[in-house]
């Protein structure tokens, strides 16, 4: 277990719709980082949060967005649904300092239909 | 624009074999390199690299660094059918960002 919860664990929706995923890092992190990973593609880097502020943006797409809040949790936001999106989404966190490390979470699987 | 490359994308092997798996990448203001293991869902942590040189040992793992040609491998010896499982490289830079492979599929017979 790595300290970073993320629910919900799966959820089917059909397109066009909106669904919101929630991350809650480890204790004491500061920074969360949010990943798509689709069937046979790699972790693709989405955005970064560092204390409620964002810090970097990958490949995210206008139709998602994401926040966090002051108790460091943090929420991505992915609306107008497309067949596409379905994929595993993961939270990962850090502590932010020298040497360190991002440890995930078990990620949401998200199947759009 | 970062990456990194990882080599092969598929790998087949009997239990007791060795393997060795490839990383190069491509990262501005590179700081370490970090290497993970991803079974069912969440990649678990193995090695985090920073000077070039220094064998990180852990176990049957090992994995070195070369930041003069941009490259990590990671070794497994005598393989056991729990290593089957996709092995992600990632390099990380001073933006605090992450640039993941695509992963390495290991696959070992028992």
């Amino acid at each position: 277990d790595s300290g970073v919860t993320q629910t919900p664990k799966h959820l089917i929706t059909a397109t066009g719709q909106r669904v919101t995923l929630r991350c809650s890092p480890r204790s004491g992190d500061l920074s969360v980082y949010w990943y798509q990973q689709s069937l046979d593609q790699g972790l693709q880097f989405l955005i970064q949060y560092y204390n409620g502020e964002e810090r970097a943006k990958g490949n995210i797409l206008e139709r998602f967005s994401a926040q966090q809040f002051p108790d460091l949790h943090s929420e991505l936001n992915l609306s107008s649904l497309e067949l596409g999106d379905s994929a595993l989404y993961f939270c990962a966190s850090s502590v932010d300092r020298e040497l360190d490390t991002i440890y995930f979470g078990e990620g949401s699987w998200l199947t759009v239909v | 624009e970062d990456k990194v490359v990882q080599s092969p994308l598929s790998l087949v092997v009997h239990e007791g074999d060795t393997v060795t798996l490839n990383c190069s990448y491509e990262v501005t203001n590179f700081r370490s390199l970090l290497w993970y293991k991803q079974e069912k869902k969440a990649p678990t942590f193995l090695f985090m690299l920073t000077s070039s040189g220094i064998e990180k040992k852990s176990g049957r793992l090992s994995s070195i660094l070369d930041k003069k040609e941009l490259f990590s491998i990671l070794n497994i010896t005598a393989t056991q059918t729990g290593d089957s499982a996709v092995y992600l490289c990632a390099g990380y830079n001073y933006g605090q960002n992450f640039v993941f492979g695509p992963g390495t599929r290991l696959s070992v017979l028992p």
